[in-house]
């Protein structure tokens, strides 16, 4: 069964450093997300992507956060200048029709 | 107005009961209804999904019951097993947006053996 793919499964970085955070969707899925989910939080929409553009995106996802699809195949999210407060989990969902499906996630941790 | 609001927060059951969890939600444009079950360090994983024209949807041990009028949602799962011990939660979305889907506060169900 298909299923959505994240690399890698923890990233640990300094504040103020770089981090760019990897998904394979889908192969036939359309529409992109990322989502967070800080430690025993519920899950937060980050953004969408449809069209090789952003479609939406929420108040959490400031300039500091960049998304990319650079092939057919990889979906980034990229987070300039880490914060502490940007330690969470960061999940990847896909969907063609109605049913997002998500991948295992990746553990950013910032210290 | 986005927001949906799930309970309760946790849930105990005995193996072979009944796990019932609620979902309200105030947007009247939402149009898809799904729940999630996330166990420890993972993904949330799709577990069962409805829209608004039909008033349940059962699939296997799983039921989700939907009143529109009320704006409220439930998941009911028959026959609770311990495997089943994992973090419920409720979403909604609408086709009007980029479907992106507005997340419940989850519910820690335990299962005892």
């Amino acid at each position: 069964e298909p299923e959505v793919t994240q690399t890698p499964s923890h990233q640990v970085t300094q504040m103020g450093q770089e981090v760019i955070l990897r998904c394979v969707p889908i192969s036939n899925h359309l529409y992109f997300y990322w989502y967070r989910q800080i430690l025993g939080q519920k899950v937060e929409f980050l953004v969408s992507f449809y069209n090789n553009e952003i479609s939406e995106k929420s108040e959490i996802f400031d300039d500091q956060f960049s998304v990319e699809r650079p092939d057919g195949s990889n979906f980034t999210l990229k987070i300039r200048s880490t914060k502490l407060e940007d330690s969470a989990m960061y999940f990847c969902a896909s969907h063609r029709a109605y049913e997002q499906y998500f991948g295992p996630g990746t553990r950013l941790t910032v210290t | 107005q986005q927001q949906v609001k799930q309970s309760p927060q946790s849930l105990i059951v005995q193996k072979g009961g009944i796990s019932i969890i609620n979902c309200a939600y105030e947007n009247t444009a939402f149009d898809y209804f799904p729940w999630y079950q996330q166990f420890p360090g993972k993904g949330p994983a799709l577990l069962i999904a409805i829209r608004p024209d039909v008033s349940e949807k059962k699939e296997g041990r799983f039921t989700i019951s939907f009143n529109k009028s009320a704006k409220q949602f439930s998941l009911h799962i028959m026959d609770s097993q311990p495997g089943d011990s994992a973090t419920y939660f409720c979403a909604a979305s609408n086709s009007g947006s980029a479907r992106q889907l507005t997340f419940g506060s989850g519910t820690q169900l335990t299962v005892l053996p």
